[in-house]
């Protein structure tokens, strides 16, 4: 059975840098085909994709939030981490760890319950 | 860069009535990579369809996905009161990866 869970802070101030964790089981990041997005989500908003990482360490980020977003994992730790440098409050929402199958038409199959992050001075 | 846009943006239903949403692609896309998400208040996206019409583990057969190229299409055939919720289409393409669509909101009438 696959699981996810974030872990983070939940206020931050504008220009700090974003820690959040991502902690699974059920699955290795090693295996062929597998990978971790992460997701996020603006307080009554759509979703918005942010980045993932594949099991052949493969990274890929949102153009929009590429210069601030570095994705890395710890394959040891079952952990995948997400750092966004210099937030702002439009960085304010919920942040979403998802399950990637690449050979299920690369979809978010299995979701973390999210943890929210307030940016505000 | 592929925009979808999902429409209508709310739809008003009855339990045990049709529902349609549309999700429109700027620019063709391959169906294998098209997903359907359903979101209640409070919780997590689930996965509903990938691939465009293949049902994710767990989802009852009322639900259904179809299309191809710009247009894709989430039909729920008889609505049950626990389907109210926000749906969501997503698409992975090579650049920027995965996009959202903006969501319909399915609410009681």
């Amino acid at each position: 059975q696959i699981t996810l869970k974030e872990s983070g802070p939940t206020l931050m101030k504008p220009t700090q840098t974003l820690t959040l964790t991502c902690t699974f089981s059920g699955f290795s990041l090693t295996t062929s085909g597998m990978g971790v997005g992460w997701i996020r989500q603006p307080p009554g908003k759509a979703l918005e994709w942010v980045a993932v990482i594949y099991w052949d360490d493969n990274k890929r980020y949102s153009p929009s939030l590429k210069s601030r977003v570095t994705i890395t994992r710890d394959t040891s730790k079952y952990q995948v981490v997400l750092t966004m440098t210099d937030v702002d409050p439009l960085d304010t929402g919920t942040y979403f760890c998802a399950h990637v199958l690449t050979t299920r038409g690369r979809a978010f199959d299995i979701w973390g319950q999210g943890t929210t992050v307030t940016v505000s001075s | 860069e592929v925009v979808l846009t999902q429409s209508p943006g709310t739809l008003s239903l009855s339990p045990g009535e049709r529902a349609t949403l549309s999700c429109r692609a700027s620019q063709s896309v391959s169906s294998n990579y098209l997903m359907w998400y359903q979101q209640k208040p409070g919780q997590a996206p689930r996965l509903l369809i990938y691939g465009a019409s293949s049902r994710a583990t767990g989802i009852p057969d009322r639900f259904s996905g179809s299309g191809s190229g710009t247009d894709f299409t989430l039909t729920i055939s008889r609505l049950e009161p626990e389907d109210f919720a926000v749906y969501y289409c997503l698409v992975y393409v090579n650049t920027p990866l995965y996009t959202f669509g903006q969501g319909t909101k399915l609410d009681i009438k």
